[in-house]
């Protein structure tokens, strides 16, 4: 069955700094990944998201993704944090292409140092 | 595009009592997403609508829970005799085909069950 493990529960950094927010996911064949963000008391934004092609994908925000398919990964990455982009992060993968269904990580929470 | 419409923001009921949550899709979608959102978790699959047909629902949706979309259009979440475990977030979300997957979350319903 497919799944999402997101190892960081909580992560902080500091503003300006870069930021990775790691996700591994299992499934058989190629997946269709995502990322989310919520920000408190909001519903979910899509931040990017990859089906095919380059394993690097720009998202909103400023925001990046790589996938390698070795590692099973698919870790969200930022050069410089703002403390705007405290939030909660999550990652997904498609669970079914017929019906678009999600499988989400249980998320990580970013917070933001000044 | 007026985004998804969820209503209630927030819901605080005693245990036993039927509550109903309404979503509003983007208006050309037709598709439609309910996810549960419980503490520290990510959201967690429903069921989905293709127009006015329930095509798949999870094994989370009990026999108290039950959702329509009779036209197409809105959809509801109705759970009946509530209990403390359906304390959570309810999200809705929509999607056309040709969107590609990843879709439009609306802000969601808070359930609290006292």
């Amino acid at each position: 069955a497919q799944s999402v493990t997101q190892p960081d529960i909580h992560i902080t950094v500091s503003e300006g700094a870069s930021l990775e927010l790691r996700c591994n996911y299992s499934y058989g064949a190629t997946p269709y990944l995502f990322w989310y963000v919520q920000s408190p008391g909001q519903g979910l934004q899509l931040l990017l998201k990859y089906f095919s092609g380059d394993t690097l994908v720009q998202g909103i925000k400023g925001f990046e993704a790589e996938f390698k398919r070795s590692q099973s990964s698919f870790n969200l990455r930022k050069p410089s944090v703002h403390w705007s982009d405290a939030a909660e992060y999550f990652c997904a993968v498609l669970g079914s292409s017929n019906t678009g269904k999600l499988i989400f990580g249980q998320g990580t929470t970013l917070q933001v140092k000044p | 595009d007026t985004g998804v419409s969820q209503d209630p923001r927030h819901k605080i009921t005693k245990r036993g009592q039927n509550v109903t949550f309404r979503c509003d899709p983007i208006s050309e979608h037709n598709r439609l997403y309910w996810y549960r959102q419980t503490l520290g978790q990510g959201p967690e699959f429903l069921t989905y609508f293709q127009n006015e047909a329930q095509l798949e629902k999870s094994r989370l949706l009990s026999d108290r829970f039950s959702a329509e979309r009779p036209k197409g259009s809105f959809s509801t979440l109705e759970i009946q005799r509530t209990e403390q475990g359906d304390s959570a977030m309810y999200l809705c979300a929509s999607s056309f085909p040709g969107q590609g997957y990843g879709y439009t979350f609306g802000s969601g319903t808070r359930l609290t069950v006292v």
